[in-house]
């Protein structure tokens, strides 16, 4: 079954330090895989796209990173900030499905604190 | 980034009655959308592929007589909740996919409480 895994489910830290959130995945064939965040009640915001073939994105103190051979994705976040705090998702198209749907994980809350 | 919209961004309604939730892609056209629903502290789970011009594919488990999907235009998807119950209040949110690099962008969402 291919499915997503996010771990940790919720992380806390002081303002200003790095972090890392993980998310694996169960087939490596992947099309692309998206990272996004979710405000309280909100819908989501994409924050960075990885397509098969890339091995990583960078969007100000962002940067997600691809290794299909091992099923993993991170998301790095430089120098948080307490803004940074929300629900973290890891997304995966699949290849050969159709329309590609995404497949999401869990989450990760993630609380800055000042 | 592309932006999707929703409306209405919250509807409270009697058991009974429908509902329909309106999704459009602003600045761009898109063949296909997704309606997704999520339940508190839950991650979202989907509901139906929408393309332009076809009839709806339904995820299994998703009743497709309570769940009237149409995307009539390559801007517009609508999700009528027919015959609407207590069990069908949830958070219900679109995204819509821009191909290629086949990235999706999502709506805001609505978020529906039946009496």
């Amino acid at each position: 079954k291919q499915e997503v895994t996010q771990i940790p489910a919720a992380l806390s830290v002081p303002e200003g330090e790095n972090l890392v959130l993980n998310c694996s995945f169960t087939d490596s064939a992947i099309y692309n895989l998206q990272w996004f965040r979710q405000d309280p009640g909100k819908g989501l915001t994409s924050l960075l796209l990885i397509q098969s073939s890339q091995r990583e994105q960078t969007s100000g103190r962002l940067n997600a990173s691809l290794d299909k051979s091992s099923g993993r994705s991170t998301l790095y976040i430089a120098a948080s900030q307490p803004g940074d705090s929300a629900t973290y998702l890891c997304a995966v198209i699949w290849s050969g499905g159709s329309n590609y749907k995404l497949t999401f994980g869990k989450g990760t809350l993630l609380t800055v604190n000042p | 980034g592309a932006v999707v919209s929703q409306h209405p961004s919250r509807v409270i309604c009697k058991s009974g009655t429908s509902v329909k939730i309106e999704c459009r892609s602003l600045d761009f056209q898109a063949t296909t959308m997704f309606w997704y629903r999520q339940f508190p502290k839950q991650s979202l789970m989907l509901m139906a592929t929408s393309n332009e011009g076809s009839k709806a594919t339904y995820e299994q488990g998703v009743e497709k007589d309570k769940f009237l999907i149409n995307h009539a235009s390559l801007t517009l998807s609508t999700l009528t909740v027919t015959s609407a119950h207590p069990e069908d209040s949830s958070f219900y949110i679109c995204s819509a996919r821009v191909a290629p690099p086949n990235e999706q962008f999502f709506g805001p969402g609505t978020r529906l409480t039946v009496l």
